[in-house]
């Protein structure tokens, strides 16, 4: 089945750039969106962006100067970077696919999101 | 944009059936059907529950249903479980292309 797992250091200091990956296991990553979630200690969850394996892109426009989404086909991994992080950055960091089927030859795409990985805690502290 | 708004917390019995409300704008909720619902248990992944207003993914109960009047989406889930108790978010497609999620709610089950 379709598995998702974050991977990237757990601290980082202010100021510096956070940066993560998702490896994807169980289906190809071409041909779907891929997705970062966080969440911050206690707090609800907030959307960072997606990207589809073509490399295009969409990002929360809170974040979108500080954020970039990138995808390697050959790895099967996509990545998160947030540069110039603080402490209200620290967070659970999710990434997650969209939802999709088929019918009749076309790939439909939904907007939710399917398939999370379990998640990866990154404090932001000096 | 803003986060989509709900009920800090919820409440109910065994049984019974709780509704928790989602309430966005023109530019989200209420100008399209692309609204979600996911399950949050402690420290664990959210799970959806709901995905197109009111489609539920294959394997989730048919106890929990959606619903959308103008600028606000509902969650029902009824014959309320134990299992049940858990955070919920709501999630719309915005006008910029973009998602938002709402800030969460609390279901106690009592």
């Amino acid at each position: 089945q379709v598995q998702l797992q974050e991977s990237g250091p757990g601290l980082v200091k202010p100021s510096e750039t956070l940066s993560l990956t998702c490896t994807v296991s169980g289906v190809s990553i071409s041909s779907h969106f891929w997705s970062w979630i966080r969440q911050p200690p206690g707090k609800g969850l907030e959307w960072i962006g997606y990207i589809y394996s073509s490399g295009s892109t969409n990002y929360n426009p809170s974040l979108k100067s500080r954020v970039t989404i990138s995808v390697d086909t050959s790895k099967n991994q996509f990545s998160l970077k947030l540069n110039s992080v603080a402490a209200a950055d620290t967070a659970v960091y999710y990434c997650a696919r969209r939802g999709s089927s088929w019918y009749e030859g076309t790939h439909y795409f939904y907007y939710y999101m399917d398939v999370w990985g379990k998640g990866t805690t990154v404090t932001v502290s000096s | 944009q803003s986060a989509l708004t709900q009920p800090a917390s919820v409440s109910g019995s065994p049984g019974q059936s709780i509704t928790i409300s989602c309430t966005g704008t023109s530019s989200d909720v209420g100008n399209y059907k692309y609204v979600s619902w996911y399950q949050q248990h402690p420290g664990k992944a959210p799970k959806v529950m709901i995905y197109d207003v009111n489609n539920r993914p294959s394997g989730v109960s048919n106890r929990f249903s959606g619903s959308k009047s103008g600028n606000t989406a509902s969650l029902t889930i009824s014959g309320l479980q134990g299992e049940d108790e858990a955070d919920y978010y709501c999630s719309s497609y915005t006008s910029s292309s973009t998602l938002v999620f709402g800030g969460g709610t609390k279901l106690t089950v009592l």
